[in-house]
């Protein structure tokens, strides 16, 4: 079955550690996106990538880091420089071509720091 | 600033009646809209989309409208069904580097009672 897998479903942290989150895709699709969603907002940009080791900043890049060395894996890291870290957070991946719009999202992961 | 609004964090509607949920935009650049529906600790899963260019789309029970001089589109669910109960997000997209990038609104919680 085609589809994003995030991994793990929840994940505990102690403030001051850098914690990294999987995302892996099948959908042989080119372009992948890390979003956010905290409670009564929409999800919002962290990072994005349209091509194997070739990404960009989205709206709230700053305390993130990511890297895309293969087209199916764009794992999401959290520094301890992110001031707010407590989220769900949403991978997701389209295909490339004129025309194609949707973005495909995995079930998320929660991540709670303390 | 927040270039898509939902401005209906929720809405209570009966069970096979019509549910319409409303979403504004202030750029005039989104080349596309889409509507997504999310269950709790789930990723979004694609509903339904429509081109700028276009004022109607219709999908089985699933209408999107789209009137670009007010800057507004509406989901249309008809008739409603339990099932639907689930937070609906509207994105906008526009292209950003050669890459889609949505801009999400916040999300309205629809419940269907029965």
């Amino acid at each position: 079955d085609g589809g994003i897998t995030q991994s793990p479903k929840y994940l505990f942290r102690k403030e001051g550690q850098n914690v990294t989150l999987s995302c892996e895709q099948n959908l042989n699709h080119d372009a992948m996106y890390w979003y956010r969603q905290d409670p009564g907002q929409g999800l919002r940009l962290i990072y994005y990538s349209q091509i194997v080791n070739d990404f960009q900043k989205g709206d709230i890049a700053e305390g993130y880091s990511v890297s895309r060395e293969k087209k199916e894996s764009f794992p999401l890291t959290v520094t301890s420089a992110q001031k707010n870290p407590t989220a769900f957070y949403l991978c997701a991946s389209s295909p490339s071509g004129t025309g194609r719009y949707e973005q495909y999202f995995g079930p998320g992961t929660r991540l709670t720091v303390t | 600033d927040q270039q898509v609004k939902q401005n209906s964090p929720s809405l209570s509607v009966q069970e096979g009646r019509i549910s319409i949920l409303n979403c504004d935009y202030t750029n005039s650049m989104f080349d596309y809209f889409l509507w997504y529906k999310k269950y709790p600790a789930e990723g979004p899963t694609f509903l339904i989309s429509i081109s700028s260019i276009k004022d109607k789309n219709e999908d089985g029970r699933f209408t999107v409208f789209l009137n670009k001089s007010a800057k507004h589109l509406s989901l249309h669910i008809v008739p409603s069904q339990p099932g639907d109960s689930a937070v609906y997000f509207c994105a906008a997209s526009a292209s950003l580097r050669g890459a889609q990038k949505l801009v999400f609104g916040q999300g309205t919680r629809l419940t269907i009672n029965p």
